[in-house]
Parts: structure tokens; C-alpha cells; sequence
């Protein structure tokens, strides 16, 4: 059981948008504590895609935006790619287990 | 460009401990802006953060291993390390060595497997 809950997929067609909810608590979000997202391909490692609730690193289209509203946070993903199947993990750090923590990750499917 | 690299053995027996090192190459560990840290997949699995180590030498461990978990750090041979004690079947997972900057994960190795097993 993740601290952070996220929907365990989510699927769109080409060109679409898709959406993923990361929620948490008073002891991370609520508490002031950033979302920072991560993409995992096939067979690698996890990659920043989203820092500090909606900061794109370098070479990271702006096709992925994110946000965070009280306990809550989300990824979007607009004009959907093949490319762009993946594992999405949402990440923050939590005051009540003094750990940073990881949402359980949400594969995204495009049909 | 920061890159990052696990070494060790990929498979450990029942109770005995795992240990990894991570080179880093493309930057330098001495600065007080990052910190480093161990994080692993469990196959099939989410991610766990295992701790992280400050250039001070500082550390932090997650409160579910504390009690097995200790990490260094070798800034003059630019790696730091992870050892993991009394492994059993249930560390079997993928773990990777990062960089960590402010509360997110910048700059993420490769992986590596480690089977516990006889």
C-alpha cells in the first residue's frame, strides 16, 4: 500500500489527452512537501519528467505538464504518442515517516 | 552529463548481505547540492527508497530498513556504496543508485538485478 495512490493505468488513443492523479495526505502534500514525476520505459530506468509540481527538465516536451492542489497532484499528457507508453510515478517526501515516498505507478496505454 | 553505474554481485545468498557500489562519473560528489542515494524495484513492482547519503556523510535510511541498511560514501574515487544485511527472498528486486537534488531525483544508474537465493 503506496502512501501515495495512484490509478494503476490509464489508456488513450493517438493524439489524446490523458490525465494521472496522484494523491497523498496532510503529511506530504497537504504539508506543503512538492510532486515530482517520473516515466519509465520498457526495461529502463525511471527518468525526471516533472520537478517541483510543474517544472519540465531540458529536452522534456511540453506535452507533460503538472500540478499539485492540496492533497492532490497530477500529470497530464496531451497529444498522446506511441512513444509515450510507459510507467508514470509521482514522488514527494513525507513528514510523518521522515522518508521520501513513491505512488504504487500508473501504466499508460495507447490504443 | 552526470552518469551513474551499480557494481556487485547479482546474486546473494539467504542472510547474507548485499552490497553495491555506485560510480559516478561527469560530476563532481563533493558538493553539498545533491545527495545520493539507493532506491529499488521490487520485479513487476513499484519503486522504494531505500536512503540516501550526504556529501557530510551524513545519512538517511527508510524506517522499513533501517535496521539492515548502511551506506557510505568514497568522494576521492567519486562512489558511494550500499550494504544490505540479512537479506532474504524478499530483497530480490532491481536497485538503482541516483542522484538526488532539493526532494526530487535528477540523474538515475541503470539498475541492477539481485537475486536472493541458495
Amino acid at each position: 500500500q503506496s502512501v501515495l495512490t495512484q490509478p494503476p493505468s490509464v489508456s488513450g488513443a493517438p493524439g489524446q489527452r490523458v490525465s494521472i492523479s496522484c494523491t497523498g495526505s496532510n503529511s506530504n502534500f497537504g504539508a506543503g512537501y512538492d510532486v515530482h514525476w517520473y516515466q519509465q520505459l520498457p526495461g529502463t530506468a525511471p527518468k525526471l519528467l516533472i520537478f517541483g509540481n510543474n517544472n519540465r527538465p531540458s529536452g522534456v516536451p511540453d506535452r507533460f505538464s503538472g500540478s499539485k492542489s492540496g492533497t492532490s497532484a497530477s500529470l497530464g499528457i496531451t497529444g498522446l504518442q506511441a512513444e509515450d507508453e510507459a510507467d508514470y510515478y509521482c514522488q514527494s517526501y513525507d513528514n510523518s515517516l521522515s522518508s521520501f515516498v513513491f505512488g504504487g505507478g500508473t501504466k499508460v496505454t495507447v490504443l | 552529463q552526470v552518469q551513474l553505474q551499480e557494481s556487485g554481485p547479482g546474486l546473494v545468498k539467504p542472510s547474507q548481505t548485499l552490497s553495491l557500489t555506485c560510480t559516478v562519473s561527469g560530476g563532481s560528489m563533493s558538493s553539498g547540492a545533491y545527495y545520493w542515494s539507493w532506491i529499488r524495484q521490487h520485479p513487476a513492482k513499484g519503486l522504494e527508497w531505500i536512503g540516501y547519503i550526504y556529501h557530510s556523510g551524513r545519512t538517511y535510511y527508510s524506517p522499513s530498513l533501517k535496521s539492515r541498511v548502511t551506506m557510505s560514501l568514497d568522494t576521492s574515487n567519486n562512489q558511494f556504496s550500499l550494504k544490505l544485511h540479512s537479506v532474504t527472498a524478499a530483497d530480490t528486486a532491481v536497485y538503482y543508485c541516483a542522484r538526488g537534488r532539493a526532494t526530487n531525483i535528477d540523474y538515475w544508474g541503470q539498475g541492477t538485478l539481485v537475486t536472493v537465493s541458495s
